[in-house]
């Protein structure tokens, strides 16, 4: 079945730096892709979706200069987490829009900003 | 805006219990509906769908759910537990533009051997 590759799993920063998390799908073309947001014992919540080749569609309350996606290719979307703070802290993950069972997602990414 | 609701948050049950978690939804217009669990330290998996036509579904695991329309629910059931089935329990819907899901607030499932 169609597979969604997300790295890295767990990534510790420091307060100020950047980081990257990367979304990419093994076997077949993503034409868009989702990121979403969970806190711990919370559910999912999408942050933004992104469309190969054109801007990020963001949802309300989240900042689109603080969370930058990029969607360069039809199987890569990447995440970057800008001037991290401890409050960005979570468990981030991707999903691509598949033709059999609707959606996919990646394994996640835990991001601790210390 | 879609929405969705599960009512409850924390489930502890005994092994061979039945088992019926609910979902409603809010959206006037056709929806897809998903339930996904999540194993601890696991990525979301898949356990049903439903698109269109019967509304019993049945998915991996001996899950099914039923879509009820006039309800806007679409509740998971599985008549016997067993202990690998803790885990938290995610119903989701897609419906109207923009094809992202949204999900509910998640079920955590605690089955006791």
């Amino acid at each position: 079945g169609a597979v969604v590759s997300q790295h890295p799993s767990r990534v510790i920063c420091k307060s100020g730096t950047s980081v990257k998390i990367e979304c990419r799908s093994l076997d077949f073309q993503a034409t868009t892709m989702f990121w979403y947001r969970q806190f711990p014992k919370q559910s999912l919540m999408l942050m933004a979706t992104s469309n190969e080749g054109s801007k990020a569609t963001y949802e309300q309350g989240v900042e689109k200069d603080k969370f930058l996606i990029n969607h360069a290719s039809l199987t890569l979307s990447t995440l970057t987490v800008t001037s991290a703070h401890p409050e960005d802290s979570s468990f981030y993950i991707c999903s691509a829009m598949t033709g059999i069972d609707g959606y996919t997602f990646g394994s996640g990414t835990r991001l601790t900003v210390v | 805006a879609q929405s969705v609701s599960q009512h409850n948050h924390h489930v502890i049950l005994s092994e061979a219990a039945s088992l019926e978690l609910g979902c409603n939804y809010s959206y006037g217009g056709t929806v897809n509906l998903f339930w996904y669990v999540q194993y601890p330290g696991q990525h979301l998996q898949l356990l049903l769908k439903y698109f269109s036509g019967d509304p019993l579904v049945k998915g991996i695991k001996g899950f099914e759910a039923e879509f009820i329309k006039s309800k806007f629910s679409f509740n998971l059931r599985k008549p016997s537990v067993q202990w690998s089935d803790t885990a938290e329990y995610f119903c989701a819907v897609n419906g109207g533009a923009g094809n992202m899901l949204t999900f509910g607030g998640g079920t955590r499932l605690m089955v006791k051997p």
